[in-house]
């Protein structure tokens, strides 16, 4: 079955470094999402992209966050300079198309860590 | 911003027994609700979902009720297994994005 992958598992880095997360979406999927978790916490939306341009974002998604469609296959959050508050667990997700009741499916996830 | 709630953190439950999570949201501008199990350090799983058309959806164990006047949703599991043990989230969509509650810890002990 086919499913989201996500690269690395975990990263740590230097507050104030450049974090490149990287997702593989299922391929025949058109709509790209990262949401993250802050641990504790619920699940949050970030991102959403299609076409190659971000539909929608929320507050978190500041001029600090950027995504990414590389190539046909990749799909990438970057985060500029990292902050102590930006730990967290990352997530991708994917659909065949957006809202209309489609399905999201999510990738295993990529935990954060900014010391 | 509290627009899905889940007001129970955990629920512990009898293998064999019926296991009832449950959800509030406030938006009726929702339309597709989703149910999502998660584990610890993993992403996601998604579970079963309805449409604010419908009042119930069933997929083998899994059975969703909507009460769109309630704004309420339920999970029902049955039978309860100890692989159910895991983290269960409701979520709310009405644009592209989903909205997710906090989660309720479920414990299927034997």
């Amino acid at each position: 079955e086919p499913e989201v992958t996500q690269t690395p598992s975990h990263q740590v880095t230097q507050m104030g470094q450049e974090v490149i997360l990287r997702c593989v979406p299922i391929s025949n999927h058109l709509y790209f999402y990262w949401y993250r978790q802050i641990l504790g916490q619920k699940v949050e939306f970030l991102v959403s992209f299609y076409n190659n341009e971000i539909s929608e974002k929320s507050e978190i998604f500041d001029d600090q966050f950027s995504v990414e469609r590389p190539d046909g296959s990749n799909f990438t959050l970057k985060i500029r300079s990292t902050k102590l508050e930006d730990s967290a667990m990352y997530f991708c997700a994917s659909s065949r198309r957006t809202g209309d009741q489609e399905t999201q499916y999510f990738g295993p996830g990529t935990r954060l860590l900014v010391l | 911003d509290q627009q899905v709630k889940q007001n129970s953190p955990s629920l512990s439950v009898q293998e064999g027994r019926i296991s009832i999570l449950n959800c509030d949201y406030t938006n009726s501008m929702f339309d597709y609700f989703l149910w999502y199990k998660k584990y610890p350090a993993e992403g996601p799983t998604f579970l079963i979902s309805i449409s604010s058309i419908k009042d119930k959806n069933e997929d083998g164990r899994f059975t969703v009720f909507l009460n769109k006047s309630a704004k309420h949703l339920s999970l029902h599991i049955v039978p309860s297994q100890p692989g159910d043990s895991a983290v269960y989230f409701c979520a709310a969509s009405g644009t592209d994005k989903l909205i997710f509650g906090t989660g309720t810890r479920l414990q299927v002990f034997p």
